[in-house]
């Protein structure tokens, strides 16, 4: 079966650097997507991953291995609006997006 | 980036009622509209992809019956929760693909959300 896992939840500090990972076993892969999702809200997209290597966009950068099955999202310089969930999804070979269940940050000042 | 509207953004009915909850694409041609269900605390769970002109592909365990997908154009698509239950309370969520967008990566452009409350 298709399985994504990352952590359900982490604490981290105002200011500090926290890494979600996410694995993955997918039949076939077409890109790793990062989306924030803030509580009662619709998630918005944060980062795509096709090929191995780190893609860096201001605060944030995600990393992707494919031979590992490995994603994981650096969050720099953490404000208190990061705190929400962070959804690792991966667009299989039918190009269908499987979702993990989401890693809930809190950020404490 | 493209716009997906979603409306209403929160509805309470009374069971037995039945709710829908329209999905449009304000600035690009969507063929495909995805339908997400999301219970508190959980991810998004794919209740049904929706297609333009034909019928939508509901996912296992989706009554087809009770979530009518209704796709008349290439920017809207409406999702209608039949003889509503208290237990089909969730947050509803639709989302779709710029498929003529240069570059796409497959990224979801996603909706607002609809908060559904059956009492």
């Amino acid at each position: 079966g298709q399985n994504i896992d990352q952590p359900t939840e982490m604490t981290a500090t105002e200011g500090a650097i926290v890494q979600i990972n996410c694995t993955y076993q997918t039949s076939g892969f077409n890109g790793l997507f990062w989306y924030q999702q803030h509580a009662g809200e619709a998630p918005t997209f944060l980062s795509y991953n096709v090929l191995d290597g780190l893609e860096e966009k201001g605060r944030f950068s995600s990393f992707l291995s494919r031979s590992k099955g490995y994603s994981y999202l650096l969050l720099k310089e953490l404000q208190m609006k990061d705190s929400a969930s962070y959804l690792c999804a991966v667009l299989d070979s039918n190009y269908q997006l499987i979702w993990g269940a989401g890693t809930k940050l809190i950020i404490k000042p | 980036g493209a716009v997906v509207s979603q409306h209403p953004s929160r509805v309470i009915c009374k069971s037995g009622t039945s709710v829908k909850i329209e999905c449009r694409s304000l600035d690009f041609q969507a063929t495909t509209m995805f339908w997400y269900r999301q219970f508190p605390k959980k991810s998004l769970m794919l209740m049904a992809t929706s297609n333009e002109g034909s019928k939508a592909t509901y996912e296992q365990g989706v009554e087809k019956d009770k979530f009518l997908i209704n796709h008349a154009s290439l920017t809207l698509s409406t999702l209608t929760v039949t003889s509503a239950h208290p237990e089909d309370s969730s947050f509803y969520i639709c989302s779709a693909r710029d498929l003529a967008r240069q570059g796409d990566t497959g990224e979801l452009f996603f909706g607002e959300g609809s908060r559904l409350t059956v009492l």
